[in-house]
């Protein structure tokens, strides 16, 4: 019952090399979202697909850009990576159908990002 | 607008001492309260939800109570153990909300043994 898996758990990054991180889900679930983590910062929501075909930006959506490939699978780029973007990355995924009110998310183990 | 406050960690308890961890919130409407777990290095779980106001949500014995007069769902258990050691987050879902869930920041728990 794998649920949501990301690639890559760990990397390394020169500032402005670029790298993408994949997310999958395997629950049929019509959102998915990218959070970062910060510490003091909790949460913080950078884009979310409300539904195949379709993204739209969160709380800090600059410096990165998503592609939502399929109902299974969302996506997170870093096109010239900075310092300011070392985090904890996590996707998720919800049942979500348009006007349903379930919040429940369902998480990956998170990719941690190190910017050098 | 929504937003959620708990309250600042870290917190540190003796095993089998009792736990609250305080959550407000500000919210229009009707929303869904959660709290959710993550233990470290892994990402966020669900531990429980309570979906209307009086409603309590309860797992692994934990509690919270949806309590609309005084805008809280504060997380209550009686006792607490070394593996209970974790970070929690208090969120709130508002569908009028483009359906995203607001986060509070978190309270980080340890238990000694």
């Amino acid at each position: 019952n794998a649920g949501v898996t990301q690639t890559p758990k760990f990397q390394v990054l020169k500032t402005g090399q670029s790298m993408t991180l994949q997310c999958a889900q395997d629950m049929n679930h019509n959102s998915m979202y990218w959070y970062r983590q910060d510490p003091g910062m909790g949460l913080r929501l950078i884009y979310y697909s409300a539904s195949e075909g379709t993204t739209d930006k969160g709380e800090v959506p600059n410096g990165y850009n998503v592609s939502r490939l399929n109902k299974r699978e969302f996506s997170l780029r870093l096109e010239s990576a900075a310092p300011s973007q070392t985090s904890v990355y996590f996707c998720a995924s919800r049942k979500g159908l348009t006007g349903g009110t379930s919040g429940e998310l369902f998480f990956g183990e998170g990719s941690r990002l190190t910017v050098l | 607008g929504n937003s959620v406050t708990q309250m600042e960690g870290p917190v540190t308890l003796s095993e089998e001492a009792f736990l609250t961890i305080n959550c407000t919130y500000t919210a229009t409407g009707y929303p869904s309260l959660f709290w959710y777990v993550q233990y470290p290095g892994e990402g966020l779980q669900l531990l429980l939800k309570a979906t209307k106001a009086d409603d309590k949500g309860s797992n692994k014995g934990f509690e919270a109570t949806y309590r609309k007069e005084t805008t809280s769902f504060h997380l209550e258990k009686g006792s607490v153990q070394v593996s209970d050691s974790a970070v929690y987050f208090c969120a709130l879902f508002n569908a009028g909300n483009n359906r995203k869930l607001i986060w509070g920041l978190g309270t980080s728990l340890a238990v000694n043994p």
